[in-house]
Parts: structure tokens; sequence; C-alpha cells
């Protein structure tokens, strides 16, 4: 099936640097999605993204957070600077179209750990 | 303030045995609830999704029954397996913002022993 490709797979920063989390959507999807998951608990929903501008963003994410994505490239989330706080497993998801019926696809997440 | 409910939180069976989880939501403009399943360390993958117009999908050993009047859906996994054990997340899209999301439930954790 599609493949969403998350880059690195695991990420250990010290509080207060800068990271950068990468995701390569699958091919010719428009809308991406960054999800926030701690020690297996739900997929909490950080921000969509779509035609090169934020939709959409929850409480979650905070001030420190940034995305972008310039053409052909990676689809980015920055956290500068980080918090012990946003250590946690980090989902990229992206889908075709905007209407929820159409699937959802996750990538295997960055575990960011923050010391 | 939770929107979409899970329950139990975690939940054991035997092999062979009709796993029932259960989700509930609030909001009425919910139309949509995809059911995805995370094995550990693992994504979470579309499962069996649902409706607002269906009372019942069904899909193999797994089934939703959706519930409209009471808001609540359970998924069966009928002839419970090894292989089932994972995270099942109840799903439902929030059109709230300029944007779609998914917004998922705290999950179950379900296992299965032989």
């Amino acid at each position: 099936g599609p493949k969403v490709l998350q880059i690195p797979s695991h990420q250990i920063i010290d509080m207060g640097q800068m990271v950068t989390l990468n995701c390569d959507p699958v091919s010719n999807h428009l809308y991406f999605y960054w999800y926030k998951q701690i020690l297996g608990q739900q997929m909490e929903f950080l921000v969509n993204f779509y035609n090169g501008k934020v939709m959409e963003k929850s409480k979650l994410f905070k001030d420190q957070f940034s995305v972008e994505r310039p053409d052909g490239s990676y689809f980015t989330l920055k956290i500068q600077p980080t918090a012990l706080e946003d250590s946690a497993v980090y989902f990229c998801a992206s889908r075709s179209q905007g209407a929820p019926q159409n699937t959802l696809y996750f990538g295997a997440g960055t575990r960011l750990s923050v010391l | 303030q939770q929107q979409v409910r899970q329950s139990p939180q975690s939940l054991t069976v035997w092999e062979g045995e009709t796993t029932i989880l259960n989700c509930s939501y609030e909001d009425s403009t919910f139309d949509y609830f995809p059911w995805y399943r995370q094995f550990p360390g693992k994504s979470p993958a579309l499962l069996i999704a649902i409706s607002l117009v269906s009372n019942k999908k069904e899909d193999g050993r797994f089934t939703i029954f959706f519930n409209k009047r009471e808001k609540k859906l359970s998924l069966h996994i009928t002839d419970s397996q090894p292989g089932d054990s994972a995270t099942y997340f109840c799903a439902a899209p929030n059109y709230g913002g300029s944007g779609n999301k998914l917004i998922f439930g705290t999950g179950t954790l379900l296992s299965v022993k032989p």
C-alpha cells in the first residue's frame, strides 16, 4: 500500500535544542498532518497542512512548533526550543483528498526523546 | 474534553472468542467512523470504517455495529486470533476549524491469548 516515510525513526535531543522531524508523504497526496502520541496512548492532532498553508492547529501546537513543505522536499515539523514534555512519538500522515472518507495513511513515527 | 470515548481501556480474550470493543461520541456532526489498528511500535492503519447511512459494516471477521440514536458503535472481532493483539482506535472527522482532521479515541489495548 501507499507509504509515508518518516526520518529519523528515533531522535534524542537535549532540552532547549532545535529538532526537525521529516516526513515524505505519499506521492500525489495533498493533505498532510502531524499527530502526537505519548506512550501508546491516543493519537492527538497537532496540525494539518494543505497547499503550502497551515489549515488548522490544535492547542498542542505550541508557538515553538512550525511546519513547512518547500517544493519537492519533506514535510517537516520543527520544534525550537524543545521541552521535556515534547517527548513522544510524532506521526506524519497524508491523504489524497480532504474528505474524511479518504484514508489517512500514517508513517512509522519518529520517537523524540528530550533529555 | 474527550470527543470520542472508548471502552474498555484494555481487554484480554482467549483465541477463538469474540472480542467487543466499544466507542461513543457526543458531537452530532460526526458522520463517519473509521477504526484504526496499531500494532506495538508500528503506525496506525485503517482497519474498517462505517458512515452514518449504515447500521452495520462487515469485513471478514470484523463487524461494526452502529447505534445512531445512542451515538454508540462497537467493533466485533469473531474468532479472535493472537495476531489480532493490538491497540484499536475509533476515530471521527471533526469539521471544525478550516480543515478536516480525524479525532481519535483513547484506544483499547487488546490481547488475545492462545
